[in-house]
């Protein structure tokens, strides 16, 4: 069965520092990857997509994600963090059959130090 | 312009009572899905729901009934509220199931007393 895994909790960075949130997944075939970010008391806005081609994907806000299906990962980067970045990221994968289902993974909160 | 929109977006009520949530997408988009995020934030696809076809149905009590009275519509009808329905349920819309891009409502937050 599909699986996403983010394996840290919760991070802590101070604003200007750079970011990296870890996503493994478990998928046999090639898998439809997402970030997305949910910020307090707000729905889920979509930060980025993997379908396919270049395994280096630009999304909004400067965050960008890089797929290596070696290490079946889609970590999601930021060069300098901002303190509006402190929010809930969630990495999902697209299940199978075609139903779009997103299985999810446990989130990952973020916190910046000013 | 809302693209996804879910009303209300808080409702608090007591154990063994009847409540909907109402979703409404004004992308013309042909898929609708609910997703419940329990406390510790987990999401998990509920139902979902294509052309007013049911297409998904997750291992959810049948307490709770998703109606489509037409594509751009997705009510969730939970009856009989227990504690643990307590949760943020989330509608969500794509283009169709075999687009994987989905846009997600604001969440209705449930508090069951």
């Amino acid at each position: 069965a599909q699986s996403v895994t983010q394996p840290d909790i919760h991070i802590t960075v101070s604003e200007g520092a750079s970011l990296e949130l870890r996503c493994n997944y478990s998928y046999g075939a090639t898998p439809y990857l997402f970030w997305y970010v949910q910020s307090p008391g707000q729905g889920l806005q979509l930060l980025l997509k993997y379908f396919s081609g270049d395994t280096l994907v630009q999304g909004i806000k400067g965050f960008e994600a890089e797929f290596k299906r070696s290490q079946s990962s889609f970590n999601l980067r930021k060069p300098s963090v901002h303190w509006s970045d402190a929010a809930e990221y969630f990495c999902a994968v697209v299940g199978s059959g075609n139903t779009g289902k997103l299985i999810f993974g446990q989130g990952t909160t973020l916190q910046v130090k000013p | 312009d809302t693209a996804v929109s879910q009303t209300p977006k808080y409702l608090v009520t007591q154990m063994g009572n009847d409540k909907s949530i109402k979703c409404e997408q004004n992308l013309g988009h042909d898929t609708m899905y609910w997703y419940k995020q329990d406390s510790k934030k987990f999401l998990k696809i509920m139902f979902s729901y294509n052309n007013k076809e049911l297409i998904i149905n997750e291992t959810v009590p049948n307490r709770f009934s998703p109606k489509s009275p037409d594509k751009a519509h997705l009510n969730l009808h939970i009856n009989s509220l227990e504690l643990g329905d307590s949760a943020v349920y989330f509608c969500a819309s794509s283009q169709d199931p075999s687009v994987k891009e989905q846009f997600f409502g604001p969440g209705t937050r449930l508090t069951v007393l």
